[in-house]
């Protein structure tokens, strides 16, 4: 059971726009602490996507967005294309463990 | 180029020990902490700790401690990740990331380790 919530799977047609949400709570993305979002294509390395809760590393298309309130996250992905089908995943600190969390990852799946 | 090289894949049984690596260059390695993460065939990212090569100090996931030992050593810019008795159940791709701080994103990420331990 990870401490950051994230639904197992959600889906879009090509062109539409979903949203990953990331749930946690006092100790961790409700205070002061970031959150992270990264994308992992089958087979491959994780992929820094979202840093800090709303920036985009260099590279990275602006069709992916990240927000957060309160004790949530969320990954916006928009204009959704087949080659974003892959595993996406939230971090963030959390001060009760003194250390880094994830979520327990979401598959995206292109209809 | 900012980049982490892991070494490379290893089968070993049950009870042996194994030391990984993740050598990093193209940047200041005393700058950044090194974490470790591991994911199991088919499953999500599971954070292991973490370690700052600048003075070693050290922080596990509970889930971890205990269980491996990560070390650096600063002056040929690497980090480790060691077990003295594998289990089957140690099977994963374990990878390496570069963190600004300990509340910061990873990146880059080395390419993966992939540890096989079977009898």
């Amino acid at each position: 059971q990870s401490v950051l919530t994230q639904p197992p799977s959600v889906s879009g047609a090509p062109g539409q726009r979903v949203t990953i949400s990331c749930t946690g709570s006092s100790s961790n993305i409700e205070t002061t602490y970031n959150v992270h979002w990264y994308q992992q294509l089958p087979g491959t390395v994780p992929r820094l996507l979202i840093c800090d809760n709303i920036n985009r590393p260099s590279g990275v298309p602006d069709r992916f967005s990240g927000s957060k309130s309160g004790a949530s996250a969320s990954l916006a992905i928009t204009g959704l294309r087949a080659e974003d089908e892959a595993d996406y995943y939230c971090q963030s600190y959390d001060s009760s463990l003194g250390g880094v969390i994830f979520g327990g990852g979401t598959k995206l799946t292109v209809l | 180029e900012v980049q982490l090289v892991q070494s490379g894949a290893e089968v070993k049984k049950p009870g042996e020990s194994l030391k990984i690596s993740c050598k990093g260059s193209g940047y200041n390695f005393t700058n950044y902490w090194i974490g470790w993460v591991r994911q199991k065939p088919g499953k999500g990212l599971e954070w292991m700790g973490i370690i700052d090569p600048r003075d070693s100090d050290t922080r596990y996931s509970p889930s971890f401690h205990g269980q491996v030992t990560i070390s650096a050593d600063k002056s040929i810019s690497a980090a480790y990740l060691q077990w003295s008795s594998l289990k089957a159940s140690d099977t994963a791709m374990y990878y390496c990331a570069r963190h600004v701080s300990l509340i910061a994103e990873a990146a880059p990420w080395g390419q993966g380790t992939l540890v096989t331990v079977s009898s």
